[in-house]
């Protein structure tokens, strides 16, 4: 079992769809977690990134995070054809410093 | 503020011959990062350094893959001799500490072993 699980999707979704992305994970040392866009030959950028449990907003874009269900998510609200490409659930262990990256969902947001 | 540099950002190689992907982090960050990113794949971490110590590299296959930062800046990822399954984006990225979790990535080398 991998540590990171992440549904690779496609995921297609009209322009102005609410679009919830998911990771979930069995590590209970990960106390970070970040997502971070990738665009089609590009290197990943990153969005947001929350410590602990709770939530975080910036913009269009809310990140969730449930220790207790060990699965984090990232809602994009109003999506535009550029929020296309994909994107990569990434948690770092509080005791190793170590990322681990999920797959990456791939989605595209249809004009 | 540049941001991570990596050259060159395509290689095309025949197996056994050697590759090497050269890294320049953020000014000022002390922690830098070399990943591999397999096709439809997240990246996966190779070796962390903290200046110029290397960290942890128990993903690096020591026995073809070797990483350098002297002087804890610039980086170097050299394979040799590489093969097929080498073929994949290379990655790198840099934070101000192990600690901090913003680490910003470079645009990676895309490596195809033919």
């Amino acid at each position: 079992q991998k540590e990171v699980e992440q549904d690779p999707g496609p995921l297609s979704v009209p322009e102005g769809a609410i679009v919830s992305l998911n990771c979930t994970y069995s590590n209970s040392a990960f106390q970070y977690f970040m997502w971070y866009r990738q665009y089609s030959r590009k290197g990943p950028e990153l969005l947001m990134y929350t410590y602990s449990s709770g939530n975080k907003e910036d913009g269009r874009f809310t990140a969730q995070v449930d220790k207790s269900s060990k699965y984090i998510s990232l809602f994009i609200r109003d999506s535009q054809p550029s929020d296309s490409a994909t994107y990569l659930c990434a948690m770092q262990n509080s005791g190793t410093y170590k990322y681990i990256f999920g797959t990456g969902t791939r989605l595209k947001v249809l004009a | 503020e540049a941001g991570v540099v990596q050259s060159p950002r395509y290689k095309i190689i025949e197996k056994k011959q050697p590759v090497a992907f050269w890294c320049n982090p953020i000014s000022g960050h002390n922690t830098l990062y070399w990943y591999r990113q397999n096709l439809g794949q997240g990246p996966e971490l190779l070796i962390r350094y903290e200046n110029e110590e290397a960290v942890d590299d128990s993903q690096l296959p020591k026995d073809r893959f070797s990483a350098e930062r002297l002087k804890g800046v610039d980086s170097t990822l050299k394979i040799q001799p590489a093969e097929l399954g080498d073929s994949a984006v290379y990655l790198c990225a840099s934070s101000q500490g192990q600690s901090n979790t913003e680490a910003f990535f470079g645009q990676g080398t895309r490596l195809t072993v033919v």
